[in-house]
């Protein structure tokens, strides 16, 4: 299994410009996450997907995000317009039904 | 609601002792209690878990974590530290539908 794919992995970018973070999960997993890390504020859970449904998006930051999974085996996040503060490491994680997840490898956005 | 706490920011050990990594948790119900490592620039690694059973438990990598009701804790240990055990660990629990996790914990192993 190839694991949880997200692409792309550096992401440069300028203010205001429109942002697609994309990742495919490990085939056969229902649920996926999307999460964001920086220094300062840490690991943050933005939303999450059951089945293709979001379940609970109160972790996105503002209406500028946006995300979407329209089958089992893709999901985008979508910064619109983006800011310097969105820079940040994105992941996405997928899991068959609950506990362990299994993390992707990341995009590094970086807004200038 | 659940949470875990990882009340070191960071721990510095000798290569080849023992090391020992915090997390303490406050749930409702019985925990089910996760680790994970990540490692520079990578995404983060399931270790192990404790669900239910034995109170020690076994993962990835020679560590290990012990589940201990009564301080409510989790620590994660692993009897002889390497170098390339260097890397930031995430404590978690299990909450309805999603995983709460700590703060994390940066581990230094030193030569």
């Amino acid at each position: 299994d190839a694991g949880v794919i997200q692409s792309p992995r550096h992401e440069v970018t300028e203010m205001g410009q429109e942002v697609t973070l994309r990742c495919k999960p490990i085939s056969g997993h229902n649920s996926l996450f999307w999460y964001r890390q920086t220094m300062m504020r840490g690991l943050e859970l933005l939303i999450y997907f059951n089945n293709n449904v979001p379940i609970d998006d109160s972790g996105m930051p503002e209406d500028r995000f946006s995300a979407k999974m329209p089958n089992a085996s893709f999901s985008t996040l979508k910064i619109q317009p983006s800011e310097p503060r969105d820079s940040a490491v994105y992941f996405c994680a997928s899991s068959y039904r609950f506990y362990e997840q299994y993390f992707g490898p990341g995009t590094r956005l970086t807004v200038t | 609601a659940q949470s875990v706490a990882q009340p070191e920011d960071q721990v510095k050990v000798a290569e080849g002792n023992p090391l020992t990594v915090k997390c303490t948790y406050s749930v409702s119900g019985n925990p089910y209690l996760f680790w994970y490592v990540q490692y520079p620039n990578r995404g983060l690694q399931f270790l192990l878990k404790y669900i239910t059973g034995d109170n020690l438990v076994k993962g990835s990598y020679g560590f290990e974590a012990e589940f201990n009701k009564s301080q409510t804790s989790f620590h994660l240990k692993k009897p002889s530290a390497l170098v390339s055990d260097s890397a930031l660990y995430f404590c978690a629990v299990w909450d309805t539908d999603k995983l709460i996790f700590g703060t994390g914990t940066r581990l230094q192993v030193f030569p």
